[in-house]
């Protein structure tokens, strides 16, 4: 079966740090794939999302992630955090032959002002 | 407006007792999936349905049943035999074709007492 893991759990930054959050999958075929913000309280989001050409993908809020297909890889990064980033996150792909999504574990981000 | 609602938010059941979840979207998508969330593991998949009257397990289906009469609603019965049901559950939808991102809904807080 496919899997997404997500290697940090948590991460505590300061306001106007750098963000890089790694996400990697299992699957060697086409795969479409997605990270989502959970804010407290709130339903999860789509932030962005990589269906094909640029590897480089912008999102919403500043954020950004780049798919390495040799890598397995779909880093979510941010250049300056803010307060409002304070989240969880997760990464999800679905297959091209698959008919359902797949999360990791969540990264939950605490920024402090 | 379009989109997924849950019902209820917070929900407290005695152990023993069956409880059904409630999740209609207006997005006329036809994929509807059910997801638990718990602290540190993440969305994992209870059930999903791809069309009208058909429904396929997920990895943690044990101890829970699903209905798909209808395309804009998927209900989720957590039995009696789910041993740890209490539990943050997420309802999504998306366009089955072309495997485009899942919208979530807000979440149904179950306790079991």
């Amino acid at each position: 079966a496919q899997s997404v893991s997500q290697h940090n759990h948590h991460v505590i930054l300061s306001e106007a740090a750098s963000l890089e959050l790694g996400c990697n999958y299992s699957y060697g075929g086409t795969v479409n794939l997605f990270w989502y913000v959970q804010y407290p309280g709130q339903h999860l989001q789509l932030l962005l999302k990589y269906f094909s050409g640029d590897p480089l993908v912008k999102g919403i809020k500043g954020f950004e992630a780049e798919f390495i297909k040799s890598k397995f890889s779909f880093n979510l990064r941010k250049p300056s955090v803010q307060w409002s980033d304070t989240a969880e996150y997760f990464c999800a792909v679905i297959t091209n032959t698959g008919n359902q999504f797949y999360f990791g574990t969540g990264t939950s981000l605490t920024v402090i002002p | 407006d379009g989109g997924i609602t849950q019902s209820p938010k917070y929900l407290f059941r005695k152990e023993g007792q069956n409880v059904t979840l409630s999740c209609e979207q207006n997005l006329n998508h036809d994929a509807m999936y059910w997801y638990r969330q718990d602290p540190g593991q993440g969305l994992r998949l209870i059930y999903y349905s791809q069309i009208v009257n058909d429904f396929q397990k997920g990895d943690i289906a044990e101890g829970y049943s699903v209905s798909r009469e209808k395309k804009e609603s998927f209900p989720l019965t957590v039995t009696s035999a789910q041993k740890n049901p209490t539990a943050f559950y997420l309802c999504a939808s998306s366009i089955a074709r072309d495997n485009t991102e899942a919208f979530f809904g807000q979440g149904t807080r179950l306790t079991v007492v």
